[in-house]
Parts: structure tokens; C-alpha cells; sequence
């Protein structure tokens, strides 16, 4: 059974760097034909697409968020990253990875920026 | 670019069957597949709807996806509603690669 799992930091500070990693057990990136996403949630709104990854390394951004987003994979880990730099109050969601098309997703992680 | 369009709420009672529409603002929404999504209050989302009409195993055969060219929309239908089936719902398609979502739909079983 795949499952993901995000992880990183609950609280950040504003202009510091969001770092978040997505454990993906029970599926291999080796498998190929699946593109892997992150995705936000603020809070009491509507899902926002962040960022997409496929397993040949192809990446897509979200072109409000491009200039301080990174997506990344590691298939010796298998797991996928993201990292996005400056981050404000408007940063803090619900971020969740998920496999595209057809799932998992993981549970989320509550991100919250504050000073 | 192009816009996906949900009504914001729609309600039935439990045993009946109810249809959610996502319509395409422009291009043909025969263009890129179409995902549905489901969340419940406090929950992650779900995937109950891929490529269409696609369902993930485990999501049961209540959900049926479809589309409709002469609409230009996409469609969710659940059928025999439970109340467990109250949530949100989101469609999302493709645009050169990158995700558009719908608004969400608030459905209740009431």
C-alpha cells in the first residue's frame, strides 16, 4: 500500500526558508509514470496547487510562487522535497504532498509563520 | 489559461443521488483529464475520481466520474448518499502542466 508522509518544520519565522519532505513508502520512483505534487491549503479555503515533479525530473511551478520555489526528488531516499525561501504570514496552510493522478496523499502538515 | 467553475454547495438526503459540475471556462474539457477529489471536516483529501472516470481501489462504485462536451464540464455523481459522504469536493484538471482547481463544492447529506 503507498503511503506519503510530509515532514518539516511546524513554525517558521518571516523571510526564513520552508524546507518540507514527502516520504513516499510502498512505491518506487524507478517505477516511472507517476508525477508527485505539493499542495497548500490556507486556512478555511480552497486547495492551491504549489508544485509538480516527475520522476525523469521534469518540475512545474506555480507561477505566483516560482521565483522562491524548489521542487526536488531523491530516488535513493525516496522522497521529494520543497523548498521555498522569503516566506511571510501569507505562507502559513495546511501543505500536503500527493501522487498524481490517482493518490495517496499524506496527512499535512500545518505550516505557520510568525514572528 | 482557464478556470474551473463548482457550485458552491449543493444538499441531499441519504439514499439519493446527487451530481456535482465543474465546468471549464475555456478549451475543450475533452482536452486534459479530470480528477475529483473528496475531504472531510478535519481530513486530508482523498482522491475518489482520476482520468475522468477512474476510481483509486478502495473508493466505492457510488463515485462515477464523467464528461460532457456539450457542456464543456465534468461531472461527480454519488449515488445511494450516505452521510459519511458529507465533504467537500474539488475537481482539478491540467493546464500545460500545471494544476487548476476547482472552487470546492460544500456537499451535505441531510
Amino acid at each position: 500500500q503507498v503511503q506519503l508522509q510530509e515532514s518539516g518544520p511546524g513554525l517558521l519565522k518571516p523571510s526564513q526558508t520552508l524546507s518540507l519532505t514527502c516520504i513516499v513508502s510502498g512505491d518506487s520512483f524507478t517505477n516511472g509514470g507517476h508525477s508527485y505534487i505539493w499542495i497548500r491549503q490556507h486556512p478555511g479555503q480552497g486547495l492551491e496547487w504549489i508544485a509538480s515533479i516527475f520522476t525523469n525530473g521534469n518540475t512545474y511551478y506555480n507561477s505566483s510562487l516560482r521565483s522562491r520555489l524548489t521542487i526536488s526528488l531523491d530516488t535513493s531516499k525516496n522522497t521529494f522535497s520543497l523548498r521555498l525561501n522569503s516566506v511571510t504570514a501569507a505562507d502559513t496552510a495546511l501543505y500536503y504532498c500527493a501522487r498524481d493522478p490517482m493518490g495517496p496523499w499524506g496527512q499535512g502538515i500545518l505550516v505557520t509563520v510568525s514572528s | 489559461n482557464f478556470m474551473l467553475t463548482q457550485p458552491h454547495s449543493v444538499s441531499e438526503s441519504p439514499g439519493k443521488t446527487v451530481t456535482i459540475s465543474c465546468t471549464r471556462s475555456s478549451g475543450s474539457i475533452a482536452t486534459t483529464y479530470v480528477q475529483w477529489y473528496q475531504q472531510r471536516p478535519g481530513s486530508a483529501p482523498t482522491t475518489v475520481i482520476y482520468d475522468d472516470h477512474q476510481r483509486p481501489s478502495g473508493v466505492p462504485d457510488r463515485f462515477s466520474g464523467s464528461t460532457d462536451t456539450s457542456s464543456n464540464s465534468a461531472s461527480l455523481t454519488i449515488s445511494t448518499l450516505q452521510t459519511e459522504d458529507e465533504a467537500d469536493y474539488y475537481c482539478q484538471s491540467y493546464d500545460a502542466g500545471n494544476w487548476v482547481f476547482g472552487g470546492g463544492t460544500k456537499l451535505t447529506v441531510l
